[in-house]
């Protein structure tokens, strides 16, 4: 256990329904990442956090996706309109700060129908 | 700007033997990498990292990795596989150029283990 909690764990919905996913941080790790995981490939980076600062988006995150951080605590990403090709699994995780080892969360897998 | 390539997408050997992972980086300035395995439905865990203190670098289960400068790489290795070692591994890199020491993952190795 990492300590960094995803919910949900599974989800099913279907295509054009928004979904939002949240992460629960180590309480002092500042720097928070999402990522998105497909079958057979490595973790893409979405999108991260220093403290409540969205410092840095990839190019992977359309307009349809949002991403917050209220107070550095926890964080939602939320996917508006979703397509069958945002199924995938979406990862959170954390660093204590530069260039320090990755703490992630279980993933939520999303299922668009 | 940094990436990672894992050469195999699919490992597979007997148990007690050697396993072998390969891994190679691109990094504009020197590298943080790291090496993570991850179960079914579960999210990555850390096995072992380097940070520049030491260019062989030892981690949990018994894996361990070597640094490699002239050779941009950082392959992980075991003596002797166990069936528990079945899993996917990635490689990571984590640079500061540009300042965001974001890491970045390799496409993974499938580890087979057979009995």
């Amino acid at each position: 256990d990492t300590g960094v909690s995803q919910d949900p764990r599974h989800k099913i919905t279907k295509r054009g329904q928004n979904v939002t996913f949240r992460c629960d941080p180590i309480s002092e790790h500042n720097r928070l990442y999402w990522y998105r995981q497909t079958l057979g490939q490595g973790p893409e980076f979405l999108t991260y956090f220093q403290n409540e600062a969205q410092l840095e988006k990839s190019r992977l995150l359309s307009d349809r996706f949002s991403a917050e951080r209220p107070k550095g605590s926890f964080s939602t990403l939320e996917i508006q309109r979703t397509e069958q090709g945002d199924s995938a699994m979406y990862l959170c995780a954390q660093t204590r700060g530069t260039g320090t080892e990755a703490f992630f969360g279980q993933g939520t897998r999303l299922t668009v129908v | 700007a940094q990436s990672v390539t894992q050469l195999g997408s699919h490992v597979s050997v007997s148990e007690g033997a050697l396993v072998l992972l390969r891994c190679n980086y691109s990094s504009s300035v020197p590298p943080y990498l790291f090496w993570y395995v991850q179960y079914p439905n579960q999210g990555l865990q850390l096995l072992l990292k380097y940070t520049s203190a030491a260019t062989l670098v030892k981690g949990i289960n018994g894996f361990e990795a070597e640094f490699k400068k002239s050779e941009t790489s950082f392959h992980l290795t075991k003596p002797s596989a166990h069936m528990s070692d079945a899993a996917e591994y990635f490689c990571a890199v984590s640079d500061g150029a540009g300042g965001s020491y974001i890491p970045t993952f390799g496409r993974g190795t499938s580890l087979i283990v057979h009995p």
